[in-house]
């Protein structure tokens, strides 16, 4: 069974606000990601991390940033919501070698 | 660059019916393909893979599907269905032996019926 633990899961915040969603694995994974997902619409990469000191940009762009400074842990910040940031944010890690990619509960976030 | 479709948004269906959702892309390279489940208000839980090999692949919950090459096509099956089933199902393909980026398709909604 995946370990990969999300906080909050729900959070409604007003706009101009700093917020930190953070991502948690026990798995020893050493890559973690980064989804946002619109209601009823795809997932789309907005973060990667290969390893402790390591993140990259996905395919969408995000204001958003990231930080990997423990391998179990991989927050993301945004330093000054908006409503356009009105999502649900999905974590998710890998271990190096295997394909299958691991997901975390998620985060709805809704910016008024 | 790789690219997903799943050709159905939705798909309503009686309990006990078969059912198939469709999936369909494009790449240049060889790839890997998934089906992933989204149960309301969860992450995303594998159902199934394809790496090599056989191109019937059995997952969990009695789902299956076929990889198709010469069509693209990496459609998911169910020969009868339950209300459990009734979820948001994504369709994921990444280039093999290179990163394990992910590409999903828009998913579609499965709606299972008494």
């Amino acid at each position: 069974e995946a370990d990969i633990y999300q906080t909050p899961r729900y959070l409604v915040i007003g706009t101009g606000k700093k917020i930190t969603l953070e991502c948690s694995q026990t798995m020893g994974h050493d890559k973690m990601y980064w989804y946002q997902q619109d209601p009823g619409m795809e997932l789309h990469l907005i973060h990667y991390s290969y390893g402790v000191n390591s993140t990259e940009k996905g395919d969408l762009s995000s204001e958003s940033t990231v930080s990997r400074i423990r391998t179990e842990h991989f927050p993301l910040t945004l330093e000054s919501a908006r409503p356009s940031h009105t999502s649900q944010y999905l974590c998710a890690s890998r271990l190096d070698g295997y394909n299958e990619q691991f997901f975390g509960p998620g985060t709805r976030l809704t910016v008024l | 660059a790789q690219s997903v479709t799943q050709l159905d948004s939705q798909v309503p269906v009686f309990e006990e019916a078969p059912v198939e959702l469709r999936c369909n892309y494009s790449s240049s390279v060889s790839v890997y393909l998934f089906w992933y489940v989204q149960y309301p208000n969860q992450g995303l839980q594998l159902l199934l893979k394809y790496l090599s090999g056989s191109t019937l692949v059995k997952g969990i919950n009695g789902f299956e599907a076929e990889f198709n090459k010469s069509q693209t096509s990496f459609h998911l099956r169910k020969p009868s269905v339950h209300i459990s089933d009734t979820a948001e199902y994504f369709c994921a393909v990444t280039p093999a032996n290179a990163g394990n980026m992910l590409t999903f398709g828009g998913g579609t909604r499965l709606m299972v019926k008494p």
